[in-house]
């Protein structure tokens, strides 16, 4: 099993919602990734969780919450968007080799939000 | 400047052609080479993976590390219509090789 599966694929929220993004793998990695991808532009990474626990937090504003509930889930909570955060989100994991995480990295199909 | 440039494109071939696409760097700390196909709304897939410098080919792909120009390369033989992706370079250090920095990506299309 070499997939990452995120839910929902598509997301339409108002300003004032609460939802969530959930992503799965079964890969046994122990690190698992948030980015955000903008039409005709490369991901940006949001957050990296490594062996559950945060790593990294590329300066997100606190309306994006992520959620690490164990070494297969990572959720990302959302609340009080604005329409600039319509994008693609995509989840990634990747292993580590001796210690050391490469670049090899998998990804989601991703979940297509829309702010209104 | 970029930390990683590639030429956006569209690159246009016919079926059959050979391609080659291309992305320089700047951060010497780069170790880790990927390569990733992304098709239209969907998620980038790893296609090739190098440390450090060299060659690595599986199948009809092949990918070129030059680390002492700072250029990386994809090339693509026999290319298909099912080729036609968005195709996006990236790297990362030796202590940080989770964090990739991508280049913009460069559209190929491949014509029957």
């Amino acid at each position: 099993d070499t997939e990452v599966t995120q839910t929902p694929k598509h997301l339409v929220m108002g300003m004032t919602n609460k939802k969530s993004l959930k992503c799965e793998q079964h890969m046994g990695h122990r690190a698992m990734y948030w980015y955000k991808q903008k039409a005709k532009k490369p991901p940006e990474l949001m957050f990296v969780y490594s062996y559950e626990k945060l790593s990294i937090n590329e300066s997100v504003p606190s309306r994006f919450s992520p959620e690490c509930p164990n070494s297969s889930l990572l959720n990302l909570h959302l609340h009080a968007l604005q329409p600039e955060d319509s994008a693609l989100y995509l989840c990634a994991s990747s292993h580590s080799k001796e210690g050391r995480y490469t670049g090899e990295l998998f990804f989601g199909e991703g979940s297509r939000l829309t702010v209104l | 400047q970029k930390e990683v440039e590639q030429d956006p494109g569209p690159l246009s071939v016919p079926e059959g052609a050979i391609v080659s696409l291309n992305c320089t760097y700047s951060n010497s700390a780069f170790q880790y080479f990927m390569w990733y196909r992304q098709y239209s709304r969907k998620g980038p897939e790893l296609l090739m993976y190098t440390y450090s410098s060299g060659n690595k080919e599986d199948g009809r792909f092949t990918a070129q590390v030059d680390k002492s120009s700072k250029y990386i390369s994809l090339f693509i033989r026999d290319s298909q219509p099912s080729d036609s992706a968005t195709y996006l370079c990236a790297m990362s250090a030796y202590n940080a090789g989770n964090m990739l920095t991508f280049g913009g990506g460069t559209r190929l299309m491949v014509k029957p």
